[in-house]
């Protein structure tokens, strides 16, 4: 089992810039997450799809964030215009649940360190 | 806002020790879960209880639960060098519209000394 593929895992732009991070879920598993994990902060989730589809994105911090899901093996998380601020580590997450998230364990990727000068 | 709160923050132990962590949080949970954060990687699920579960074991690790409390603890017994890390846990939680959410902690950064 692959695991849940990031890319890239690091990746340093400039104010500004467009960031688009990538993730490939588990397959089979049909829940995905999206989290930021700063040291101010904690981890946070940012959005999570179910089969594909938005069902909590409250997380998302402002405008700036997008995320999709266009099938269930590719996510992708864009932030446009990328600051300072959103310098993190961004983790993707994937799970299993029959009927959208029931609690059950997920799993994570490697994580994309985020850096914007 | 989070809804796991662990305690301590940071403990250092020896070799062989036992160490052991605490998680209190808010609301009702559907089951609590412990995760590890090796420097530089992603988060690793150690264990999962259930809410009408009070302890668990595998392994090295013990994890209780009193949901009276509302608080949890996992016990590392034995401890390596290898178990530094970071230890988080996250509670699960209907949040609506038939799903739930996964809430963590800011975690115990724990290490170990040989």
């Amino acid at each position: 089992d692959a695991g849940v593929i990031q890319s890239p895992r690091h990746e340093v732009t400039e104010m500004g810039q467009e960031v688009t991070l990538r993730c490939k879920p588990i397959s089979g598993h049909n829940s995905l997450f999206w989290y930021r994990q700063t040291m101010m902060r904690g981890l946070e989730l940012l959005i999570y799809f179910n089969n594909n589809v938005p069902i909590d994105d409250s997380g998302m911090p402002e405008d700036r964030f997008s995320a999709k899901m266009p099938n269930a093996s590719f996510s992708t998380l864009k932030i446009q215009p990328s600051e300072p601020r959103d310098s993190a580590v961004y983790f993707c997450a994937s799970s299993y649940a029959g009927r959208g998230f029931s609690g059950n364990t997920i799993y994570f990727g490697e994580g994309s360190w985020l850096t914007v000068v | 806002s989070q809804q796991g709160e662990e305690d301590p923050q940071a403990l250092s132990i020896q070799e062989g020790e036992n160490a052991t962590m605490n998680c209190s949080y808010k609301t009702s949970i559907n089951n609590l879960q412990w995760y590890r954060q090796n420097s530089g990687r992603g988060l690793v699920h150690l264990i999962l209880i259930r809410s009408n579960e009070r302890e668990k074991h595998s392994g090295r690790l013990r994890v209780t639960l009193d949901t009276s409390k509302k608080s949890s603890s996992l016990l590392i017994t034995a401890s390596r060098a290898a178990d530094t890390a970071s230890y988080f846990c996250a509670t699960s939680a209907y949040s609506g519209a038939g799903s739930y959410q996964l809430t963590f902690g800011k975690g115990t950064k724990l290490s170990v000394i040989p």
